[in-house]
């Protein structure tokens, strides 16, 4: 199986608040999971990305939780800032240069 | 250093019309991929391209999408005789020549067709 399911669809959350979205996979083989911005009109942009050896990856206010064992990983926004208004795809990739996308969260962050 | 560049950035077709896409990899860059995102959905693997060499086609449709980089010039992907479901947004990546890891994909800004 190749699929990467995520959850939730949207969110909003308020100035400050913390935003948190949840992907599952399936495939044991997929050995790198990266996570992906997107703004209205605009491509995929690299956020950040964590492998299978690690269970934590902080950047700035953005955090990967990763949990092998359940084949889940999360992102967290810490602090969410109104810029941060973007549609977040999770991904995760095996050999041969292709990404599987999960489905995407719209995220809104109220003022 | 410009980024990927892809051409044109809206595109209107007929069904039945051909649709041309072309995608320009970041310089020094010699892979090249294409994926569909339909409204709402995340975005899914086409095809995957080297220069003069189709190395990973398993996302194409079997019929009507074809896809080439060539030698000299951008990489295009061609839709003939188009439906209306063909209506998405058509994302271009690239990667160095030593790629072998996602985190070295480089998105352009995306092509929407819609086809009337």
């Amino acid at each position: 199986q190749q699929q990467v399911k995520q959850s939730p669809q949207s969110l909003i959350v308020q100035k400050g608040g913390i935003s948190i979205i949840n992907c599952a996979y399936e495939n044991t083989a997929f050995d790198y999971f990266p996570w992906y911005q997107q703004f209205p009109g605009k491509g995929p942009a690299l956020l950040i990305a964590i492998r299978p050896d690690v269970s934590e990856k902080k950047e700035g206010r953005f955090t990967i939780s990763f949990n092998k064992s359940a084949k889940q990983f999360s992102l967290h926004i810490m602090d969410s800032q109104p810029g941060d208004s973007a549609t977040y795809f999770c991904a995760a990739f095996v050999g041969g240069n292709k990404l599987t996308f999960g489905g995407g969260t719209r995220v809104l962050v109220k003022p | 250093n410009a980024g990927v560049m892809q051409n044109p950035r809206h595109l209107v077709r007929r069904r039945g019309q051909e649709a041309r896409l072309r995608c320009s990899p970041m310089k020094g860059h010699s892979h090249v991929y294409w994926y569909r995102q339909l409204p709402e959905e995340g975005l899914k693997f086409m095809v995957y391209l080297q220069k003069e060499n189709i190395i990973d086609e398993s996302g194409m449709p079997k019929e009507r999408f074809s896809a080439e980089f060539p030698k000299e010039g951008p990489s295009i992907l061609r839709i003939q005789q188009v439906v209306r479901g063909d209506s998405a947004a058509y994302f271009c990546a690239s990667s160095p020549p030593l790629a072998t890891r996602g985190e070295t994909q480089y998105f352009g800004p995306g092509t929407r067709l819609l086809v009337l």
